[in-house]
């Protein structure tokens, strides 16, 4: 149970694409959803959080027009980097909770290696 | 800034052997603590949840202890596989308000086990 699934899982483009990186709860609701980044040697830093129906609340220095989040459903998160440049390189992936409380592990997709050019 | 701190950074170990790794962590204002194994090409799985200050949770051959006084966890593996190979993770939880949390991760332990 508790399974993410995360689309696509490589991505390389142009300077200048906008990308869009789809996080589905395939067997429970996903109160909340997390996005994350994670440079090479470094730990997974979160980006924002996000919760059905509401504005994702984007931790400091982290861009909220750079870094589209829609979650329209209880099932379903999107991230869009908008027209994304070489310094947006990095690997990109989603947790999501079904309860959002601290007691409760979060559910990890496999993650997006985005590369642009 | 928080800072959660994973040693070693990696290690090797025979098949086998027994293993543990550190976690350290501000020891103010904690909330749980939370441990994850992630192998090559696949999702961060969880592992334990950790909350209370002496919590010692386990899972077949991998166990954890947590202090929050000191701020530190270990986890521990006995006899390792070579399935056990993965990055391990930690991840501090500080609550961003309401009920939402936020996790702040290590940079994890890299254990290979040879064969």
């Amino acid at each position: 149970g508790a399974v993410v699934s995360q689309h696509p899982s490589r991505v390389i483009c142009k300077s200048g694409t906008s990308v869009k990186i789809e996080c589905r709860s395939l067997d429970f609701q996903a109160t909340t959803m997390f996005w994350y980044r994670q440079f090479p040697k470094q730990s997974l830093m979160l980006m924002a959080t996000s919760n059905e129906g509401s504005k994702a609340t984007y931790e400091q220095g982290v861009e909220k027009d750079k870094f589209l989040i829609n979650h329209a459903s209880l099932t379903l998160s999107t991230l869009t980097v908008t027209s994304a440049h070489p310094e947006d390189s990095s690997f990109y992936i989603c947790s999501a909770s079904d309860s959002g409380y601290s007691n409760q592990p979060q559910h990890f997709g496999d993650g997006t290696r985005l590369s642009i050019l | 800034i928080l800072n959660v701190e994973q040693s070693p950074q990696s290690l090797h170990v025979q098949e086998g052997d027994s293993t543990n790794f550190t976690c350290s962590f501000p020891s103010s204002n904690f909330y749980a603590l939370h441990w994850y194994r992630w192998e090559t090409a696949k999702s961060p799985e969880a592992l334990f949840v950790m909350t209370l200050n002496g919590d010692e949770k386990k899972k077949g051959r991998i166990s954890a202890t947590l202090n929050t006084k000191e701020g530190y966890s270990y986890l521990y593996i006995k006899g390792s596989q070579p399935e056990d190979s993965a990055t391990y993770l930690c991840a501090f939880n500080t609550n961003s308000g309401g009920s939402n949390y936020k996790l702040t991760f290590g940079k994890g332990t890299l254990l290979t086990v040879n064969p």
